[in-house]
């Protein structure tokens, strides 16, 4: 099946660092969202970005939609412990929403 | 406000066997999709029902079955499983289609196959 290519696979940092990761496609979509995807739980969404070259921010947290439409970045500023978890990188158009094959995150104190 | 509800949370099948898997959405979604999580991968896309209707299909073999029942909950079926079967499967709703890309997901339902 169809998968976006995201990076670093994993990532373990100290808390208080920031983390980049970014996700890549060979097709074009209309939006791009990431999600985080807890223990034991199902992804939800942390941020959705709805036009090319766009930056959006949530909190502790940057997005953007690249210029091309088929890559996207997220950056996580001073990371804490509770920002453990893998997260998805999704790309949307009409009729489908293909995930990213995901960045593990490990925190360290 | 209840979330996505999915069960059994757990299942231990054996090859060729059948697997069901169900889905209650969001109150007020009338859209469900299915994906698979397999061991260290992402999410793949399987189905997309709406209105009782499949809207759209991922890669998959036709023994991957679903449907949507009139008060939108659904049905997730794997015919003839296969060990490569084993995964987590998620369940979402949304208000309407991909519209927004922002689905709301189960907690998911652990398909083993031995």
């Amino acid at each position: 099946g169809q998968q976006l290519n995201q990076s670093p696979q994993s990532m373990f940092i100290q808390e208080g660092e920031d983390v980049s990761m970014n996700c890549t496609s060979s097709s074009i979509f209309n939006t791009w969202l990431w999600y985080k995807q807890d223990p034991g739980e199902g992804p939800v969404l942390l941020i959705a970005l709805y036009k090319a070259g766009e930056l959006t921010s949530n909190g502790r947290l940057t997005a953007q939609f690249g210029i091309t439409r088929k890559d996207s970045f997220l950056n996580i500023s001073a990371s804490i412990p509770s920002d453990v978890g893998i997260y998805f990188c999704a790309g949307q158009n009409t009729d489908k929403l293909i995930f990213g094959t995901g960045t593990r995150l490990q925190v360290f104190p | 406000e209840a979330g996505v509800t999915q069960s059994p949370t757990h299942l231990i099948k054996t090859r060729g066997q059948q697997a069901t898997l169900r889905c209650s959405p969001i109150s007020g979604h009338t859209s469900v999709y299915w994906y698979q999580q397999a061991l260290g991968l992402g999410l793949q896309f399987l189905l997309w029902y709406d209105e009782g209707e499949e809207r759209n299909r991922g890669n998959f073999p036709p023994r991957f079955s679903g449907r949507q029942f009139p008060n939108y909950s659904s049905e997730l079926n794997v015919n003839a499983l296969e060990l490569e079967d084993s995964a987590l499967y998620l369940c979402a709703s949304s208000l309407w289609g991909f519209d927004t890309g922002e689905l709301f997901f189960g907690e998911g339902s652990r398909l083993t196959v031995l």
